[in-house]
Parts: C-alpha cells; structure tokens; sequence
C-alpha cells in the first residue's frame, strides 16, 4: 500500500515569505495528487489537484510540482500572510485509480508577521 | 449552495452505548466518504459508498462500526457498544463521480468523546 510522508514538524516562516511543504510517496506513482487545507476545527478543503503529467500547477499565490523520480509533490505558498496558517494535507489515489484517497498526516505552517 | 452537514457536531457518551453520526451530502454528489481524525493524526479512511455499487468497508476498524446510506443521499455511521479508543473527530466528504480526479468536499466533522 501506500505511505505518504509529510513534514510531521511545523514550518514557521515570516509574513512575505515563501513557504514550500513537501510531499513524498514510497510506491508507485499516482495518477494525480490533490493539496487540502484543514483549519482546527474544521473539515479539509481542497486546494489544488495535480496530474502525473504536470510538472507545475498554479492557483493565484499557490504553486503545486509533481515529480514522478522523485516520487514528491512540493507546495509552495508565495507572499506568506497570517491568514495562510492552517495544516495543509496531500492526499493520492490508488494504484489502479479511482477516487478513494489517502492523506499524509499534514504538515502545520504557521506565519508570523 | 449549501456544502456537507454533519450531526451532532460533539457528541460526549458513556463507553458501552451506542452512537449514530449524521452526514448530509452535497446535493447531486454520488460519492460519499467517511473517515475518523484522531488528535495530531491523519485522516483514517473507514467507508466509501460510490453511487448504487456495494460500499467499500475495508476500513472499518471492527465490526462494532457499520454505516449506510439510504437513497444515494444521507448516511448514518453507526459505532456499536463505543470504546474510549473511538474518540475521535468523524469526518464525512462527498464528490461528484463523473471522472476521476474529483476533489473531495468535507463537513466539519463530528467530535466524539467516550467516557
């Protein structure tokens, strides 16, 4: 099966700057990899899905990159704000594909002005 | 539109009962996922109902946990003669299966503490 393997410590950074979490997988490559936020309290919520052909995807002040020799998937938040704190989570189908996914147990950014 | 609801949102019980947690999907989405968060963990799938297929239960941790979902609509996830093991927040999300690649959409979770 699968193991996901996020940053289990939390990632503090300055207000402005760029944050960049990591996502490494140990078996087989997925087809595509998805990016939640979850705030305390609250239930995930997607961000970003990127697929095994795409090296880089972006969403406004959020960037995704896949490489599959790696086997990581990083997440870069660029111009940091207080607002971004939160836990972000990467989750990856199964092998054979389909929808049911598995989490990493998340990473916690916290931005400091 | 109105996203995915879940009921009660805490819920404190005596070890031994029974409980049942509610989740109300997004209108039109025919995948419904429950999974359970314990404190500083990851998200534990439990089941995956997926439009009339059988449900995938292969990750409900004993047979003292059981969920249905009745008209490809509302489910009730149902912990039998809870233990203090099952505290834990309760999470339920839905998606669109028209494709793969479809993001999953969460309720806020159920908190449940075992006495």
């Amino acid at each position: 099966s699968q193991k996901i393997e996020q940053n289990s410590e939390a990632l503090n950074i300055q207000e402005g700057k760029t944050a960049t979490l990591t996502c490494n997988y140990t078996n087989y490559s997925p087809a595509y990899l998805q990016w939640y936020r979850q705030d305390p309290g609250r239930g995930p919520v997607f961000l970003l899905l990127i697929r095994e052909n795409e090296k880089e995807k972006r969403k406004e002040r959020l960037k995704v990159t896949f490489d599959t020799t790696l086997k990581q998937s990083l997440f870069h938040i660029t111009a940091s704000q207080p607002a971004d704190s939160a836990t972000y989570l990467c989750a990856l189908p199964p092998g054979g594909g389909g929808n049911k996914l598995t989490f990493g147990t998340g990473t916690q950014l916290k931005v400091e002005l | 539109g109105a996203g995915v609801s879940q009921s009660p949102s805490n819920k404190v019980t005596e070890k031994g009962k029974d409980v049942e947690l509610r989740c109300d999907p997004i209108s039109g989405h025919t995948a419904l996922y429950w999974y359970r968060q314990s404190l500083g963990q990851g998200l534990e799938f439990l089941i995956y109902f997926q439009g009339n297929s059988a449900p995938d239960k292969s990750g409900l941790p004993s047979d003292r946990f059981s969920a249905e979902r009745t008209g490809g609509s509302v489910s009730t996830l149902t912990i039998q003669r809870t233990q203090q093991e099952d505290s834990a927040v309760y999470l339920c999300a839905s998606s669109l299966e028209r494709t793969e690649n479809q993001p999953q959409h969460f309720g806020d979770g159920t908190r449940l503490s075992i006495l």
